[in-house]
Order: structure tokens, then C-alpha cells, then sequence
């Protein structure tokens, strides 16, 4: 069956790096596209960005050039990176399939940046 | 980017019907999709395309609208569907959330 799962780590230091991995099954990363959705806590979603299934990304421009999404096909992973983190960058970061509509989604992995 | 909104929160009773908007900020056309989230769980699609019906979702939900206005309809209303609904766009770039709208049910 289809299955997201995120990892990565529960607490990152302000200014560094945040690197997490989703990893699937139960599909193809080069039939379908994974985005990137976060969430901070008792707020609402907002979209990050995407990797399609050809191999291209697209980002929302709100994340400037902090943000990086690549994949690894062969393992079925597909990774965010985003650096310059901020204490509003605290949140629950979930990956998702999108067809038409974002039908799977992971657990989340909820991250804390902290000063 | 395509702002959408919706009422922050309703309370229904168990047998009704209840309606959810979202309006957008511009046309979306027919690219328009709901969510249910329950605290600590990641969000269910309910609805794609505007109006159709992801696949084990009960048929007491149901999508419409088209271009800037969109409502979700739940009919009737059970206990089990206390949670906050999302709409989401995806014809812009960038895709846009709603910020949800949290259903009590009384």
C-alpha cells in the first residue's frame, strides 16, 4: 500500500540547517509527485514546495533561497533542506503525494527550533 | 499569491447539514480541494477537483463551486466529523492553503 514517512530531527538550532527525508512505498517517485506542506503548531498549512515526478522542483517563493528539495529515486526518498532557520520555522513538516489533490500523506515529523 | 479564506469555526448539531466556504482570491477554476485534519493527525482528502469524491470517503460529503467560490457539504453531520477542514488551490502557483475551518459538533 502507499505509504510517506518522514524523518529528521526533533530539535535544530536557530541559524542551521533542517534536513529531512520522506521516504515511500507502495509507488514511484518518477510516476508521481511528493511536495513538501508544513505546519506550525495550532496554525494552519502552508505549501513548500515540490518535487515532480520528471525530476524538476518548484518552490514557493515565500522560502526565497533557503529551500532545496532533491530525491533519490533508487532509494525512493525525497529530501527537503532548508537552512537559515528561524524560531518561526518551528512546525510539523509533512510530506505528500499529490494526484490532483494530495491523496497520502505522512505522519509528520514535528521540528523545534531552538535559540 | 491566491488567498483563500474561510470561517474560522461552526457548531452543528448530530443530523444536520452543514455548509463550509472558501473564497478565493481569483479564479481557480475547478482546482480546488478539502481536507479534514483531526488534532495530531496528518490531513484526509476529501474532495478533489471541486466536486469530486476521493475514494472511501462517505458520500456524506460532497464539493461544489467552481472559479471562486466553493463550499463543502456534510450531510448529515456526525460526531466523528469534529476536526478542522481545509480547502486548498492548486490552478496557482504557488498552491495555497485555506486557513481552515474548525466544526464543533454539539
Amino acid at each position: 500500500q502507499v505509504q510517506l514517512k518522514e524523518t529528521g530531527p526533533d530539535l535544530v538550532q536557530l541559524t542551521q540547517t533542517l534536513s529531512i527525508t520522506c521516504t515511500v512505498s507502495g509507488f514511484s517517485l518518477t510516476t508521481y509527485n511528493v511536495h513538501w506542506v508544513r505546519q506550525p503548531p495550532g496554525k494552519g498549512l502552508e505549501w513548500m514546495g515540490a518535487m515532480w515526478n520528471g525530476g524538476g522542483t518548484d518552490y514557493n517563493s515565500a522560502f526565497k533561497s533557503r529551500l532545496s528539495i532533491s530525491r533519490d529515486t533508487s532509494k525512493s526518498q525525497v529530501f527537503l533542506k532548508m537552512n537559515s532557520l528561524q524560531t518561526d520555522d518551528t512546525a510539523k513538516y509533512f510530506c505528500a503525494r499529490y494526484n490532483y489533490g494530495f491523496d497520502y500523506w505522512g505522519q509528520g515529523v514535528m521540528v523545534t527550533v531552538s535559540s | 499569491d491566491t488567498v483563500l479564506t474561510q470561517s474560522p469555526a461552526l457548531a452543528v448539531s448530530p443530523g444536520e447539514r452543514v455548509t463550509i466556504s472558501c473564497r478565493a482570491s481569483e479564479s481557480v477554476s475547478t482546482g480546488m480541494h478539502w481536507y479534514q485534519q483531526k488534532p495530531g493527525q496528518q490531513p484526509k482528502l476529501l474532495i478533489y477537483g471541486a466536486s469530486n469524491l476521493e475514494s472511501g470517503v462517505p458520500a456524506r460529503f460532497s464539493g461544489s463551486g467552481s472559479g471562486t467560490d466553493f463550499t463543502l457539504t456534510i450531510d448529515p453531520v456526525e460526531a466523528d466529523d469534529t476536526a478542522t477542514y481545509f480547502c486548498q488551490q492548486s490552478w496557482n502557483d504557488p498552491f495555497t492553503f485555506g486557513s481552515g475551518t474548525k466544526l464543533e459538533i454539539k
